[in-house]
């Protein structure tokens, strides 16, 4: 089955800088890529999402890149903002999975004022 | 829309009770996920269904789990008999075509602690 690894695990980074996730997947049939943001005490929320025909998406201060070559893809926050922290989930699926997500571990983002 | 709703949102029982985690989705999705999520393993699918089919349910841990979907606006899974291991945050998600990878649409979760 899929396995996705997401890294770091921790991210801490001061208002105004860019912050960079990144995963990787080990099945090559996966082609839907989605990020997930998490505050404390609520469910994780779709911020972005990149399929398989797409390098690279971008909705304003997010962005999401893909390598499938690599087998990796990334998310990138720019101009951070205090209310960006929260932890951030990568995932993958395949369209032979229903629609079934295999999610990475998370990274917790702290963005410092 | 009011999102997908689950209830309760904290459930604290005693080691060998039965639970019952209920979830609404979200009106006209037709399929629905339950993912379990703890610290060491993260977010876990334990099953799915697809018009109220369970379609995937190989990430029931064990048999003390069972899932069900009367209909198309509810579902819940029950766990008899409890035990602390089960300990964790219990998501319901539902999904309008997860065949086309339409988004995920989460609900705030169930925080379960058995002692």
């Amino acid at each position: 089955g899929e396995n996705v690894e997401q890294h770091p695990s921790t991210l801490s980074v001061q208002e105004g800088d860019s912050a960079v996730i990144k995963c990787t997947y080990s099945d090559s049939a996966s082609n839907y890529f989605p990020w997930y943001k998490q505050e404390l005490g609520k469910g994780p929320q779709l911020i972005i999402d990149i399929r398989s025909n797409v390098g690279e998406k971008k909705d304003q201060r997010i962005a999401v890149t893909l390598n499938k070559t690599a087998k990796h893809f990334s998310l990138h926050i720019t101009e951070t903002q205090p209310e960006d922290s929260a932890v951030y989930f990568c995932a993958a699926s395949s369209g032979t999975s229903y629609g079934k997500l295999t999610f990475g571990q998370g990274t917790i983002l702290t963005v410092h004022p | 829309d009011a999102g997908v709703i689950q209830s309760p949102r904290h459930e604290v029982t005693e080691m060998g009770q039965e639970v019952t985690l209920r979830c609404k989705p979200i009106s006209g999705h037709n399929s629905l996920f339950w993912y379990r999520q703890t610290m060491m393993r993260g977010l876990e699918l334990l099953i799915y269904f697809n018009n109220n089919v369970p379609i995937d349910d190989s990430g029931m841990p064990e048999d003390r789990f069972s899932a069900k979907m009367p209909n198309a606006s509810f579902s819940t899974l029950k766990i008899q008999p409890s035990e602390p291991r089960d300990s964790a945050v219990y998501f319901c998600a539902s999904s309008l075509r997860p065949e086309q990878n339409s988004p995920l649409h989460f609900g705030n979760g169930t925080r379960l602690t058995v002692t």
